[in-house]
């Protein structure tokens, strides 16, 4: 039983389209992140957010904590957003326990 | 990334002998945490701490120990090593209660033969 699911697994995109990467989650949490990792590369934290809706260049996270499911939004997709995207929970039940996703593979084709 | 480093980077080691990473950050975290990323399983939890002397195991902390003597690094040694444990590992660290999410360290690649 995974506590975090991702969907899709894999997603290839043209450039300049609209990708939406989707979470759910089965925990109580005080916050959810998602993170950015390029092939062969290290993890970058892009959002760690409670509720609402943040935004970051073309970036876009949301989450809604009545229905435990986030989404990534990407705007005018490009080539160089071509990343694994990991979502990821942390536990407001068990302090600093955290749930990962196995991550979302993200191809942008030129 | 900024803020946080692992040595070494990269490292093949022969089974049964013992290793040790090492995670230095200059942030002043109190929760420095030691993960695992393999095929298929996502990043998993190997222990964490959350201060000086202060640890707690995750879910696949079988055959690591680590300690954190200082603030500022957090080891990770494998006492033994598995074939089992070529992965990649990467160190993160975060301060919750100042508002800090994850930074993450640019991981150590380890064989072990």
């Amino acid at each position: 039983k995974n506590e975090v699911e991702q969907s899709p697994q894999n997603l290839t995109a043209q450039e300049g389209e609209f990708i939406t990467i989707n979470c759910s989650y089965s925990v109580g949490i005080s916050a959810l992140h998602w993170l950015q990792q390029h092939p062969g590369g290290g993890i970058v934290s892009l959002f760690m957010l409670s509720s609402g809706k943040k935004k970051h260049g073309r970036l876009i996270a949301t989450i809604n904590i009545q229905e435990k499911h986030s989404s990534l939004h990407i705007t005018a997709s490009h080539p160089r957003d071509s990343a694994v995207y990991i979502c990821a929970v942390r536990s407001g039940n068990t302090g600093n326990q955290f749930y990962f996703g196995t991550g979302t593979s993200l191809t942008v084709i030129p | 990334d900024a803020g946080i480093t692992q040595s070494p980077r990269h490292k093949v080691t022969e089974t049964g002998t013992p290793v040790t990473l090492r995670c230095h950050q200059t942030e002043n975290h109190r929760y420095m945490y030691w993960y695992r990323q393999d095929p298929g399983h996502g990043l998993r939890l190997i222990h964490y701490s959350y201060g000086v002397k202060d640890t707690d195991k995750g879910e696949v902390s079988d055959g690591y120990s680590v300690s954190r003597s200082k603030t500022e690094d957090f080891l990770l040694t494998l006492e033994s090593a598995t074939s089992s444990q070529t992965s990649v590992y990467f160190c993160a660290i975060s301060d919750w209660g100042k508002g800090y999410g994850y930074t993450f360290g640019s991981g150590t690649r380890l064989t072990v033969v």
